[in-house]
């Protein structure tokens, strides 16, 4: 069974230009979750999608990130105009019927200079 | 609100010792309880969860967890440690949502 994939792995940028990161889920994961995980810090959930609709975005900063999952399958998560303090790494996850049990990319890692 | 509270940023420990990192959580509802753990450069991996049911759950590696409703704990040991158990553990909550919480995790530091 293939896993979460994500791209890219790492992304340099500097502040004020924008970045996108794609996530394609579990084959048949119905959740899909994107986190945002800061040095030394556990993952903040930035928006949680149920199919195609939001079900929690009250963390996503909304003035500079926005995410879409159109056809209820992969998703994309993008930061304009990127800021030093989006540096982190942003981990997409999904789940399936089983409570609580998300399963994560690696992550791709944000360097804003 | 629900909060995750892990009270050693860094565990370390020698090879074949045994280790507990230790998590509190706060709820004002039933929930349910997870250990993730993080090798470098690597995504999130489910150890082992609390639904319902024996307080006592055991994981994937050897691991285990104890849930605590009156002390709101939900500590994780394992017996004997080994190298390859370095890595940074995370604890918890979803209060039912299926939106997890987590702490600031604990990073295990394994050595010979």
């Amino acid at each position: 069974e293939a896993g979460v994939a994500q791209s890219p792995r790492y992304k340099i940028i500097e502040k004020r230009q924008s970045v996108a990161f794609w996530c394609n889920p579990i084959s048949g994961h119905a959740t899909l979750y994107w986190y945002q995980q800061i040095l030394g810090q556990g993952p903040k959930l930035l928006i949680q999608f149920q199919n195609n609709g939001v079900v929690d975005d009250s963390q996503l900063p909304k003035d500079r990130f926005s995410a879409e999952r159109l056809k209820g399958v992969d998703s994309t998560l993008k930061i304009q105009p990127a800021k030093l303090e989006d540096s982190a790494v942003y981990l997409c996850a999904s789940s399936g019927p089983r409570a609580g049990e998300l399963f994560f990319g690696e992550g791709s890692r944000l360097t804003v200079l | 609100a629900q909060s995750v509270t892990q009270l050693d940023s860094q565990v370390p420990v020698f090879e074949e010792a045994p280790v507990e990192l230790r998590c509190n959580y706060s709820s004002s509802v039933s929930v349910y309880l997870f250990w993730y753990v993080q090798y470098p450069n690597q995504g999130l991996q489910l150890l082992l969860k609390y639904l319902s049911g024996s307080t006592l759950v055991k994981g994937i590696n050897g691991f285990e967890a104890e849930f605590n409703k009156s002390q709101t704990s939900f500590h994780l040991r394992k017996p004997s440690v080994h190298i390859s158990d370095t890595a940074e553990y995370f604890c918890a909550v979803d209060s039912g949502y299926s939106t997890l919480t987590f702490g600031k995790g604990t990073m295990l530091l394994v050595s010979p």
